[in-house]
């Protein structure tokens, strides 16, 4: 069964370094998101990303974030400087479309800072 | 700004059926209703997803009212893996159809 693959599974950094974090979203998919969920909290939306652009974000995602498709196959999430209160578990997750349908999530990156 | 009400905890017995609540009184008529699930330690997992007619599908039902401002997830018959955290999500139009997260339910299974 096609997957969406993370990596790393965790990564610690030092505040104020930059961080990517890689996703290898399902072939097919159009869309693609990142979540975060800071731990024992609900998921938060961050953004989406569609046709090499995004399409919404949160107010969560400020200037600090980034997201880019470098080619074909991987979606990265980059922080250009961590906050402490960065930490959480980051999700990809990607969809075949934008509406009626499920979104397969990938099984998280943990970013410590510290 | 979560717009999907569900109980912090519930807790059901194995081999028996659950059925998880979810209010959504704000939901529009182009919102779609999602569940989604997390087991521990785990990424998000896709149960189900409707709009208006109640869904099977190998997993579980959702029944949704008729008034669309609530909905029920029902396992038909719980295991010990089925123990997980529950998320009832709209899928906002407005939003380009984003997903938003309440803070779901967790659900016990004793055996």
């Amino acid at each position: 069964e096609p997957e969406v693959t993370q990596t790393p599974s965790h990564q610690v950094t030092q505040m104020g370094q930059e961080v990517i974090l890689r996703c290898v979203p399902i072939s097919n998919h159009l869309y693609f998101y990142w979540y975060r969920q800071i731990l024992g909290q609900k998921v938060e939306f961050l953004v989406s990303f569609y046709n090499n652009e995004i399409s919404e974000k949160s107010e969560i995602f400020d200037d600090q974030f980034s997201v880019e498709r470098p080619d074909g196959s991987n979606f990265t999430l980059k922080i250009r400087s961590t906050k402490l209160e960065d930490s959480a578990m980051y999700f990809c997750a990607s969809s075949e479309a934008l509406a009626n349908t499920e979104a397969f999530f990938g099984q998280g990156t943990r970013l410590t800072v510290v | 700004d979560a717009k999907t009400t569900q109980p912090n905890s519930m807790e059901s017995n194995e081999e028996e059926p659950v059925h998880l609540p979810c209010n959504h009184s704000t939901i529009s008529g182009t919102d779609y209703i999602h569940w989604y699930r997390q087991l521990p330690s785990q990424g998000p997992e896709y149960v189900i997803h409707g709009l208006t007619s109640n869904v099977n599908n190998r997993m579980a039902s959702l029944a949704i009212a008729e008034d669309r401002k609530s909905s029920t997830l029902i396992l038909h018959r719980a295991t010990l893996r089925d123990a997980a955290v529950y998320y009832c999500i709209l899928s906002v139009m407005d939003s380009n159809y984003q997903l938003i997260w309440g803070a779901g339910t967790k659900l016990i299974i004793k055996p």
